[in-house]
């Protein structure tokens, strides 16, 4: 049984396509988190989301748009996909009021041609 | 100047030996403290958590938090080759709603 799943794992396009990547958690937890993993396997937060609300949201391109359906699901789109793009993206998720343990998704691997 | 900072790696010790990893972050006011294990093509892996000062022991591992000095810290016992893997060290700022920063990463080799 995944705790925190995505989709897809591995992601090749080429540059100005648009992409989506897909989480869902089965823990019941109510706060959710994307990350970006560069290169140098820098993990930076990009946004977070609580009980489908927006409470984190780092200085990110806008051609980057997440979207929570409800708590178990946030997915991200990224538009006019550009070489610096290509990553690894971690979904992560948390229950607030918990003691902050963030579990991760498998990640997914982006890479723009 | 960075937020959470790892001793520079990579960092290689024998098998059976002690691996010390070290952590130092910037926010006085830092309330959580976290060890993520990160093997090569995997997501992190939480395997230690700190709160309060002093050490935290679990099988091999053993967190140190210092909040006066604003460092933690992570040592493996009987160091295994099973254990080689970019070790992150995570702090939960004050303010944040759940925010974690993340040092650069300590990559460790643990030699047969």
């Amino acid at each position: 049984d995944t705790a925190v799943s995505q989709t897809p794992k591995y992601l090749v396009t080429q540059m100005g396509n648009d992409k989506s990547i897909k989480c869902e958690q089965n823990l019941g937890h109510d706060t959710m988190y994307w990350y970006k993993q560069d290169s140098k396997k820098f993990l930076k937060i990009m946004f977070s989301y609580n009980n489908k609300e927006l409470i984190i949201n780092e200085t990110v391109p806008n051609r980057f748009s997440p979207k929570s359906p409800d708590k178990a699901h946030l997915n991200l789109h990224i538009n006019s996909l550009e070489l610096g793009d290509s990553a690894v993206y971690f979904c992560a998720s948390s229950q607030r009021g918990s003691t902050d343990t963030q579990y991760f998704g498998p990640g997914t691997r982006l890479t723009v041609l | 100047q960075k937020e959470v900072e790892q001793n520079s790696g990579p960092l290689s010790v024998p098998e059976g030996a002690i691996a010390s990893l070290n952590c130092t972050y910037s926010d006085r006011v830092s309330q959580s403290f976290f060890w993520y294990r990160q093997y090569s093509g995997k997501s992190p892996e939480l395997i230690m958590s700190i709160y309060s000062n002093g050490d935290k022991e679990d099988g091999r591992f053993t967190a140190q938090l210092n909040k006066a000095s604003q460092y933690v810290s992570l040592l493996i016992r009987d160091s295994q080759p099973s254990d080689s893997a970019t070790y992150l060290c995570a702090v939960s700022l004050s303010g944040s709603a759940r925010q974690l920063t993340f040092g650069s990463g300590t990559q460790l080799t643990v030699l047969p």
